[in-house]
């Protein structure tokens, strides 16, 4: 089964740290994906890579920046935590087919709140 | 501008009866829609799919039925079980988008006994 890990399950973070939310998957996808879900929005999403290195903005990307250093690894940076990013976090990852039978696999989720 | 709508937030079926959930999309690009489960403090597990060329898919008690002119899907689910109480998720893509999906704004369904 695939496997995707969120560091934490709860997180409670002050105005104006710096949040670090970490994601590891063990099934060597190439794409990995953050989305935020809060409720009446559904799932948005912030963003995602498709490589290692690799970075593309979803429809969310401010206030966030993202770094994939690894293949395995999808880490979620708040550079500065405000109190409008207090959400759950859900982090994914996929396999590329090429086809369109490609679906996430998503992580159990990091509720954060910003106090 | 939500791509994908879900207009019913919540759902209420009895055990043994038909739940049936809707979707809406407006972008005329996507050609891959998917269902997600999810469960409080877990995250969203894939359901069920279909691609834009079938205009019904069934996986046991999971039927998704797609209308392509009228840019609707829903899910059906028979018979509905207390172990489906759950929020559910429609989500669309365009293929060649290495899985990057718009999800609707979700519907919360209780199967009550």
């Amino acid at each position: 089964d695939v496997k995707v890990t969120q560091s934490s399950r709860y997180l409670v973070k002050r105005t104006g740290e710096k949040v670090f939310l970490e994601c590891v998957q063990d099934m060597d996808h190439e794409n990995m994906f953050w989305y935020r879900q809060d409720p009446g929005l559904g799932l948005r999403l912030i963003y995602f890579s498709y490589d290692v290195k690799m970075k593309e903005k979803g429809d969310i990307p401010e206030g966030y920046s993202v770094s994939r250093e690894k293949k395995e690894r999808f880490s979620l940076i708040l550079e500065s935590a405000s109190t409008n990013q207090t959400s759950m976090y859900l982090c994914a990852s996929s396999f590329t087919t090429g086809g369109s039978n490609e679906k996430l696999f998503f992580g159990s989720g990091t509720q954060l709140s910003v106090l | 501008d939500q791509q994908v709508k879900q207009n019913s937030p919540s759902l209420s079926v009895q055990e043994g009866r038909i739940s049936i959930l809707n979707c809406d999309y407006t972008n005329s690009m996507f050609d891959y829609f998917l269902w997600y489960k999810k469960y409080p403090a877990e995250g969203p597990t894939f359901l069920i799919s279909i691609s834009s060329i079938k205009d019904k898919n069934e996986d046991g008690r999971f039927t998704v039925f797609l209308n392509k002119s009228a840019k609707h899907l829903s899910l059906h689910i028979v018979p509905s079980q207390p172990g489906d109480s759950a929020v559910y998720f429609c989500a669309a893509s365009v293929t060649g988008t290495a899985s990057k999906l718009t999800f609707g704004t979700g519907t919360r369904l209780q199967v009550t006994l």
